[in-house]
């Protein structure tokens, strides 16, 4: 799997959107870009992956820049509910998880 | 909207004692995995099961550790004689078979290990 780089944190103000940044600079051809969150200590819950194009689906939306070494999470609308940590996982037969990034939505 | 479960949701043992944690995949996803979460700590990946064997395995995975499929819905982790430092959050998930990859995974809520 390809090494990601993800800020330790970030804070989004409650009803904005949410972009969170991730590097991969290193992802070959048939890497996906995979996002997970994990609220508190429960388990880690799928949100969205891509391969070249922008993908959305009901719980967020997946930029990926053209040359592919790096990709956005938006979350359009983030509530108190969306607070976790947000994990972006290059790779293509596991997942391996880092440390994510901490996003604190405030009231 | 399936999901993955797990049994029990918490289980307090004795070191050297063995342990079985349950879990129940989606029914239609051919891919298995087990993770463990140290407190504080990342989600570490254990083992995957296809097709009835293992697939692959981390280092963590000795020879304490085995995974079996009785059934056609039960997918289970054995930990034959239990350590302190297996005290952690274990996580199974399952994944469907697809082209994009095996990244899909859809995780249960976990089976939390206390061995004293």
């Amino acid at each position: 799997d390809a090494k990601t780089t993800q800020p330790p944190s970030m804070d989004c103000a409650e009803g904005r959107a949410a972009n969170l940044p991730c590097n991969h600079s290193t992802i070959s051809g048939n890497e996906y870009v995979y996002w997970y969150r994990q609220i508190h200590s429960q388990g880690p819950q799928y949100i969205i992956h891509g391969l070249k194009n922008n993908e959305t689906n009901e719980m967020a939306s997946l930029i990926i820049t053209e040359d592919r070494k790096s990709s956005t999470l938006i979350l359009p609308h983030a509530t108190l509910r969306d607070t976790a940590v947000y994990y972006c996982i290059a790779g293509y037969q596991k997942v391996t998880f880092g440390t994510g990034t901490k996003l604190q939505v405030i009231p | 909207e399936p999901e993955v479960t797990q049994t029990p949701s918490h289980q307090v043992t004795q070191m050297g004692q063995e342990v079985i944690l349950r879990c129940v995949p989606i029914s239609n996803h051919l891919y298995f995995y087990w993770y463990r979460q140290i407190l504080g700590q990342k989600v570490e990946f254990l083992v995957s099961f296809y097709n009835n064997e293992i697939s692959e395995k981390s280092e963590i995975f000795d020879d304490q550790f085995s995974v079996e499929r009785p059934d056609g819905s039960n997918f289970t982790l054995k930990i034959r004689s239990t350590k302190l430092e297996d005290s952690a959050m274990y996580f199974c998930a399952s994944s469907p078979v697809g082209a994009s990859g095996r990244g899909e995974q859809f995780f249960g809520p976990g089976t939390r290990l206390t061995v004293l």
